[in-house]
């Protein structure tokens, strides 16, 4: 069981490129989301889907973009990428109910972004 | 608004206790507590829910004090394993999470 998988685990890229962090989970998980991780910090959440076709903003959302085409798969995209953008993005996903802040989030392995 | 978790880095021998204390300014729904170690993804290890009820990791135990607003991580006859950064989470509306700043556990031979 592969469980939540993000690709690439690692990028360079230039100030103003662009590139799509690409996440996919198999456990037919309805709650999907997006952290990113400074050095020596906690997990700042950046966008959240509770379904395909349905995603909303969390705390910093600036510079991204997600789209929930399907249950599986959950892309960010960085436009115009910026050095405050060097980070560890972490995809994570969750099966929820009735009460949604009752069960663990299950973590990918995490993308390691370097923009230069 | 960010939970605070104190103390902010612990150093043990293997078999020595250690406990992590988050503390939220707003009112707790449901901790979730996770060891990340350097490098790797976030683990679940605990779940603290209004009500007292607790899901999670058979060899650690936690606390939550509704009332002031409190979790406590209870490591106890702690392995070499143990050792990582240990997050909080807060708990709000469709499973979202605040974490806090992390806990550095280091446990020595």
């Amino acid at each position: 069981n592969a469980g939540v998988t993000q690709t690439p685990k690692f990028r360079i890229l230039k100030i103003g490129q662009s590139m799509t962090l690409q996440c996919t989970q198999d456990m037919n998980h309805n709650y999907m989301y997006w952290y990113r991780q400074d050095p020596g910090m906690g997990l700042k959440l950046i966008y959240y889907s509770v379904g395909a076709g349905i995603t909303d903003k969390g705390e910093v959302p600036n510079g991204y973009n997600v789209s929930r085409s399907t249950t599986e798969d959950f892309p960010l995209r960085l436009e115009l990428a910026a050095p405050s953008q060097t980070s560890v993005y972490f995809c994570a996903s969750t099966l929820q109910g009735k009460k949604a802040d009752n069960q663990p989030q299950h973590f990918g392995d995490g993308t390691r972004l370097s923009i230069l | 608004q960010q939970p605070v978790q104190s103390p902010q880095a612990v150093i043990l021998r293997e078999g020595e206790d250690a406990v992590i204390n988050c503390s939220s300014s707003k009112a707790l729904y449901s901790v979730h507590w996770y060891r990340q170690k350097h490098g790797e993804a976030p683990v679940f290890l605990m779940i603290l829910l209004k009500g007292g009820e607790q899901k999670g990791h058979e060899k650690i135990s936690a606390s939550f004090n509704e009332k002031k607003q409190q979790s406590s991580l209870y490591l106890t006859a702690s392995q070499l394993s143990y050792s990582g950064t240990y997050f909080c989470g807060s708990g709000t509306s469709y499973g979202k999470l605040t974490f806090g700043q992390g806990t550095i556990l280091t446990v020595h031979p």
